[in-house]
């Protein structure tokens, strides 16, 4: 255990809905990594957040995908009209200087 | 495009081998190289880092990094059933906060 919590743990979802996921990091962390995997592959860059500042995203964030950390705390990420192609496992990770802490994870499903 | 590349594997290698991993990456600005492993159905676990050419040891792991020759591998002495699992190389994007991963490697570790 990481110390890093991700909420839910699992999500089946119908296309076309919204789904929202948390992560809680380890309180001294002030950076937050959002990532996605599907199967075989690593591990892909979403954005990452300084404190509260959002401050790179993928180009694989489409306009359907939003993240936030508010008050520099727990982070959300929102899919908006999920696609089957959604479907996947997205990974929280914080930061100790460059070492990248992982949290369970959330695996997404969309029928 | 920055890539990172690992052998494909699967490696399978008996009980007490060694098991030898190897990553190449593209990107000559990186400077933080990173371990993971990640068993099946669970989040990335980090289990060793390297920012110096040369040799890194932590017990029965030793990380290698060669930046001339962009080639990162690590070391599994005595290899137990436990250490089977996808092993994944990461490397920052130079200039960037973000970790670039490799496919991974998939080893078997036979009794």
């Amino acid at each position: 255990d990481t110390g890093v919590s991700q909420n839910p743990r699992h999500k089946i979802t119908k296309r076309g809905q919204n789904v929202t996921f948390r992560c809680d990091p380890i309180s001294e962390h002030n950076r937050l990594y959002w990532y996605r995997q599907t199967l075989g592959q690593g591990p892909e860059f979403l954005t990452y957040f300084q404190n509260e500042a959002q401050l790179e995203k993928s180009r694989l964030l489409s306009d359907r995908f939003s993240a936030e950390r508010p008050k520099g705390s727990f982070s959300t990420l929102e899919i908006q009209r999920t696609e089957q192609g959604d479907s996947a496992m997205y990974l929280c990770a914080s930061t100790r200087g460059f070492e990248q802490f992982f949290g369970p994870g959330t695996r997404l499903t969309v029928l | 495009q920055k890539e990172v590349e690992q052998n494909s594997g699967p490696l399978s290698v008996p009980e007490g081998a060694i098991a030898s991993l190897n990553c190449t990456y593209s990107d000559r600005g990186s400077q933080s190289f990173f371990w993971y492993r990640q068993y099946s159905g669970k989040s990335p676990e980090l289990i060793m880092f390297i920012y110096s050419n040369g040799d890194k040891e932590d017990g029965r792991f030793t990380a290698q990094l060669n930046k001339a020759s962009q080639y990162v591998s690590l070391l599994i002495r005595d290899s137990q059933p436990s250490d089977s699992a996808t092993y994944l190389c990461a490397v920052n994007a130079g200039g960037s906060e973000k970790l670039v991963f490799g496919k991974g490697t998939k080893l078997t570790v036979n009794p």
